[in-house]
């Protein structure tokens, strides 16, 4: 089974600094890999995704995130960030089950940006 | 807007009650999932639908029990509510076997006392 280490439960930050949460998954032959975010009160959203490809992806607001399949991460990143991206960050990867497939989550990484 | 909402939001009862928590989507997704996210643990997966009437076990099975009878709708029922089922409980819906995109609802917030 797929499985999915996210090193950090909290990172504090401050506000127009840079931030790398870290993700690392299970070995696999092939593996496809998430990254989502969830505002408080609220349900989660995708950030971007790895399928194939180049190996760098990239988010509408900035954020990106490397697939190294020599190190078996995926870790975000974001060269300056705001107020408005504190939330929780999850990585997931895709498991095959028997009927379908199911995303996998990490144990989530709080963002807190200061000001 | 993704079109998945969840019901009810809020909801606080007593250990040995049954509660039935409901999801409805508007986009003909095939696939539907139950989460439940609790500190520490991410987002664990409940049960899940591959279509009308087919549902099977995730890895957090026990104590819960679903339904789908209409692509539209999937519901989670705990048949004898326990403290340790206290949790947020996530419904998502993706249309093709998740290459694509999980819709998430806003999620259900359970308390048991």
């Amino acid at each position: 089974a797929q499985s999915v280490t996210q090193l950090d439960s909290q990172v504090p930050v401050f506000e127009e600094a840079p931030v790398e949460l870290r993700c690392n998954y299970s070995s696999s032959v092939s593996v496809y890999l998430f990254w989502y975010v969830q505002y408080p009160n609220q349900g989660l959203q995708l950030l971007l995704k790895y399928l194939s490809g180049s190996t760098l992806v990239e988010s509408i607001n900035g954020f990106e995130a490397e697939f190294n399949k020599s190190q078996t991460s995926f870790h975000l990143r974001k060269p300056s960030v705001h107020i408005s991206d504190t939330a929780e960050y999850f990585c997931a990867v895709i498991d095959t089950m028997e009927y379908g497939n199911k995303l996998v989550f990490g144990a989530g990484t709080i963002l807190r940006v200061k000001s | 807007d993704a079109g998945i909402t969840q019901s009810p939001r809020h909801k606080v009862t007593e250990t040995g009650t049954p509660v039935t928590l409901r999801c409805h989507q508007t986009e003909n997704h095939r696939y539907m999932y139950w989460y439940r996210q609790d500190p520490g643990h991410g987002l664990r997966l409940i049960h899940y639908s591959y279509g009308v009437k087919d549902t099977d076990k995730g890895e957090v099975s026990d104590g819960y029990s679903v339904s789908r009878s209409k692509t539209e709708d999937f519901l989670l029922t705990l048949e004898s509510a326990t403290s340790s089922q206290t949790s947020v409980y996530f419904c998502a819906a993706a249309g093709t076997g998740l290459t694509g995109e999980l819709f998430f609802g806003e999620g259900s917030r359970l308390t048991v006392l």
